[in-house]
């Protein structure tokens, strides 16, 4: 069974500061996606990572894969207020036609 | 863009009632999910399904029915609502062969009472 494992569970930073959210899997996959989710809201896709190595980056975000380590991780470049949200990791077995297993989510705050 | 809408943000329903919640994809996709969301659980798939008419079970199917008689349409249906349902029921949608991500409806909050 895949389990897919997020850390830190919560996360509260201060403004102009970087820090990374990992997201660890127990099984075999080339295939990981990380949403965000606002308050009160859907989530909405952030990055889609297809292949070992694979690196995505939008505005302050940077994520990236590792498939030999199981290790995808999301870094926060200079954070800012507006990046406050849930972040979640969900990663695809080829053997599950199309259903993702979803990480708990990283509640990241940014406080000025 | 892919638009995945579910036909109420908010609903209230009483005991043992029979509730539908209903989505709507519009881009064809094969693959569609009911999600329900409650705080410190995460998300969690109740009923997922790959064609027309074909359904498969998640995790957490003990209580819900779903039904899927049009492409577009996917339709959860709790058989006899109950207070532990109160919760954030989410659609999802995705193009079969898993390259892309999932395309997520606004979400419901629903409550029983």
């Amino acid at each position: 069974e895949l389990k897919v494992e997020q850390n830190p569970l919560f996360l509260s930073m201060q403004e102009g500061k970087n820090y990374t959210i990992y997201c660890n899997y127990s099984t075999t996959s080339d295939r990981l996606y990380w949403y965000r989710q606002d308050p009160g809201k859907s989530l909405e896709s952030l990055f889609v990572l297809l292949s070992n190595g694979a690196v995505k980056q939008e505005g302050r975000l940077m994520a990236s894969l590792d498939t030999k380590a199981r290790l995808s991780t999301l870094h926060i470049t200079a954070a800012v207020h507006d990046l406050s949200a849930t972040y979640f990791c969900a990663v695809d077995l080829f053997t599950n036609a199309g259903k993702s297993t979803f990480g708990d989510g990283t509640t990241l705050t940014v406080k000025p | 863009d892919v638009k995945v809408t579910q036909s109420s943000r908010y609903l209230v329903k009483r005991t043992g009632e029979k509730v539908f919640l209903e989505c709507v994809q519009d881009m064809d996709h094969e693959n569609m999910f009911w999600y329900r969301q409650d705080p410190g659980l995460g998300l969690r798939l109740i009923y997922f399904s790959y064609d027309v008419k074909m359904k498969e079970k998640g995790d957490i199917p003990e209580g819900y029915s779903v039904s899927r008689e049009k492409k577009e349409r996917f339709s959860l249906i709790l058989e006899s609502a109950s207070t532990n349902q109160t919760s954030m029921y989410l659609c999802a949608s995705r193009l079969r062969g898993g390259l892309e991500p999932q395309h997520f409806g606004d979400g419901t909050r629903l409550s029983i009472l």
